[in-house]
């Protein structure tokens, strides 16, 4: 069974700033998909970023980009001058390809950006 | 506007009265799912939908039921709640190419007492 794990449960940072939240995660597949997803104190789940695990090349969406390291089945985080609004839970998904579309969630890492 | 709604977003009932949340998504999607979401152990899946009269378990089904008799409706129904099964809870949505996220509702949260 898939498992995702974040071992940060709550971080701050400075605003302008960079933070770099980590999620691991084990499976035994060769092809799935991962996400970050923000939730904001609104509830609302908002996708941050993803990434094709066949794919070499590190996502990036504007301050965001992440560091994937296949074998070592490891997906962090980067966000580059941390502003206000990016206070939020942020969670890590994986998705398997076999078809099962089944998420699985961290537990998720409480991050609050400082003025 | 496409998106996913749930009805009520807050809901506090008492224990052994049956009660619905509502999901609706407007994007055609083949999947839909449900998940509740508890501190220290993010998003778990209840029920999942690979189209319409497909339904599946997830990791926490007990307590909870779901239908899926049209494509863009499937509502979580809870027979008789108990407080356990208090918690914030999310429908989503998602087309049949893995490759596209998965769209969420707003949340619903209950209480039960």
């Amino acid at each position: 069974a898939q498992t995702v794990t974040q071992s940060q449960p709550e971080m701050s940072v400075q605003e302008a700033e960079t933070v770099t939240l980590s999620c691991t995660y084990d499976t035994s597949e060769n092809n799935y998909y991962l996400f970050w997803y923000k939730q904001p104190p609104s509830r609302q789940m908002i996708l941050v970023i993803r990434q094709e695990a066949y794919k070499q090349q590190n996502a990036t969406e504007n301050r965001f980009s992440v560091n994937f390291q296949k074998a070592a089945k490891s997906f962090s985080l980067k966000i580059s001058d941390s502003q206000l609004g990016d206070t939020a839970m942020y969670f890590c998904a994986f998705l398997s390809a076999s078809g099962t579309y089944k998420y699985i969630f961290g537990t998720g890492t409480r991050l609050k950006v400082l003025a | 506007e496409a998106q996913v709604t749930q009805n009520p977003r807050y809901l506090i009932t008492v224990t052994g009265k049956k009660l619905t949340v509502t999901c609706s998504q407007n994007m055609n999607h083949e999947y839909m799912s449900w998940y509740r979401q508890d501190p220290g152990l993010g998003l778990r899946q209840i029920y999942y939908s690979m189209n319409v009269e497909v339904t599946d378990k997830g990791d926490v089904p007990e307590g909870y039921k779901v239908s899926r008799k049209e494509k863009r409706n499937f509502p979580l129904i809870l027979e008789s709640p108990s407080p356990n099964q208090t918690s914030l809870y999310f429908c989503a949505s998602g087309p049949r190419m893995l490759n596209t996220e998965a769209f969420f509702g707003q949340g619903t949260r209950l209480t039960v007492v």
